[in-house]
């Protein structure tokens, strides 16, 4: 079954940039098949796709988002990161790290981390 | 933007059936997937590509999807089921996954 962990800073001061890393354990992020991707949540409030890396190569970007994120993959360490730039209060969410099966366009998000709840704030 | 509508909140008995609905454009025309989230917890996937549910799932739980409404089924409501319900749909104009707000289940 496979595991993914969330670690990073919890507290990041507006303007910066957020950086994120998943670790996968119990499956490899090069095998084919899965996307692997970042979801957030707002306190209170619903989720959000930030987008997701398919093959640690290809990526998908929601495009509210696209022109401050950037997903890549570290497939030697068997993860997967977020950076954000720019942020402000309104970034300020619970992210999550999940895998996505199925193709672009229809997937699903089967296995989840635990969340890191990331605060913007000075 | 493409949105998907669910209502704020659905009460039920023990052992009766909840329905849970999202609403949006054409929805129909693609396909919808189901979370249950419980307080303090992550995400749970319990429907995907409309109606199939993932290893684990109970079978209480299912799924349909045509014209501008997907439903989320729960025959035989346990305790345990009371939690926040998200649907999750692509979005073909703006090229993203987007969420509805989400449904609170409350099992009275």
């Amino acid at each position: 079954q496979v595991q993914l962990q969330e670690s990073g800073p919890g507290l990041v001061k507006p303007s910066q940039t957020l950086s994120l890393t998943c670790t996968v354990s119990g499956g490899s992020i090069s095998s084919g098949g899965y996307y692997w991707g970042w979801i957030r949540q707002q306190p209170g409030k619903g989720l959000e796709w930030i987008g997701y890396i398919y093959e640690t190569e290809s990526t998908y970007y929601s495009p509210p988002l696209k022109s401050r994120v950037t997903i890549s993959a570290d497939p030697s360490m068997n993860q997967f990161s977020l950076r954000l730039s720019s942020v402000t209060a309104a970034d300020t969410a619970v992210y999550y790290c999940a895998r996505a099966s199925g193709a672009y366009s229809d997937n699903w998000f089967d296995s989840w981390g635990q969340g890191t709840l990331v605060t913007v704030s000075s | 933007s493409y949105e998907l509508t669910q209502p704020p909140s659905v009460s039920v008995s023990p052992g009766q059936t909840a329905s849970i609905t999202c609403s949006g454009d054409k929805l129909g025309q693609g396909y919808v997937c189901w979370y249950q989230q419980k307080p303090g917890q992550s995400p749970v996937l319990v429907i995907y590509q409309d109606s199939k549910r993932p290893s684990g799932i109970p079978e209480r739980f299912s799924g349909s999807n045509s014209g501008n409404t997907a439903t989320l089924t729960i025959t035989g409501t346990r305790a345990m089921d009371e939690a926040d319900y998200y649907c999750q749909a692509w979005d073909r104009t703006a090229k993203r996954y987007v969420f509805g707000a989400g449904t609170k289940v409350t099992v009275l």
